[in-house]
């Protein structure tokens, strides 16, 4: 069983709706990351959330600690928002990281 | 460009061979870590530098791995005898922090490597 679990693993949707990708894990953790990975490989960080919420433009992520999950929506989807979206997280016993296996979004115009 | 470099971007290599890979960080970082990739995964932890000193290392750092930062800036992955299941995406981040980690991270493009 992964520590890090999302869903879905794959997700289509139609340009300008509101999408939503979940991340639970199940270990103790001092922050989580979600990552935006494209066609290619390059990766870039998003968000990096300890407790609440935070937006940025069209995207916003939430994470609830005593649930032990996170969510990343999308608003008003667009097709260059499709990429691989990760979710990782980091141990508060220590250095160590965890990665979901991400989400595939592919948004069509 | 000033982000996050790693060379070679593609190798491919024999089974048994040793391979190396360069991974120069944004400059002002002082940490620096490398992850692998496998297809449909997510990255996977493989260990991280804070300067030259490396401070954690993962179970799935074989003996035939080995990762240096001599001087603080630039990082060098090393496989020895290489096996196709070492065939991954190796990436390299980079981040400035003086606290735990969990700081924003900083990924170079990645060198994909292929062990025939």
């Amino acid at each position: 069983k992964n520590e890090v679990e999302q869903s879905p693993q794959n997700l289509t949707a139609q340009e300008g709706e509101f999408i939503t990708i979940n991340c639970s894990y199940s270990v103790g953790i001092s922050a989580l990351h979600w990552l935006q990975q494209h066609p290619g490989g390059g990766i870039v960080s998003l968000f990096m959330l300890s407790s609440g919420k935070k937006k940025h433009g069209r995207l916003i992520a939430t994470i609830n600690i005593q649930e032990k999950h996170s969510s990343l929506h999308i608003t008003a989807s667009h097709p260059r928002d499709s990429a691989v979206y990760i979710c990782a997280v980091i141990l508060n016993t220590g250095n160590q990281f965890y990665f979901g296996t991400g989400t595939s979004l592919t948004v069509i115009p | 460009d000033t982000g996050v470099s790693q060379n070679p971007r593609h190798k491919i290599t024999k089974r048994g061979q040793n391979v190396t890979f360069r991974c120069d960080p944004i400059s002002e970082h002082n940490r620096l870590y490398w992850y692998r990739q496998t297809l449909g995964q997510g990255p996977e932890f493989l260990t991280y530098f804070q300067n030259e000193a490396q401070l954690e290392k993962s179970r799935l750092l074989s003996d035939r791995f080995s990762a240096e930062r001599p001087k603080g800036s630039f990082s060098t992955l090393e496989i020895q005898r290489t096996e196709q299941g070492d065939s991954a995406m190796y990436l390299c981040a980079s981040s400035f922090s003086l606290g735990p980690i969990g700081e924003t991270q900083y990924f170079g493009p990645g060198t994909r490597l292929l062990v025939l």
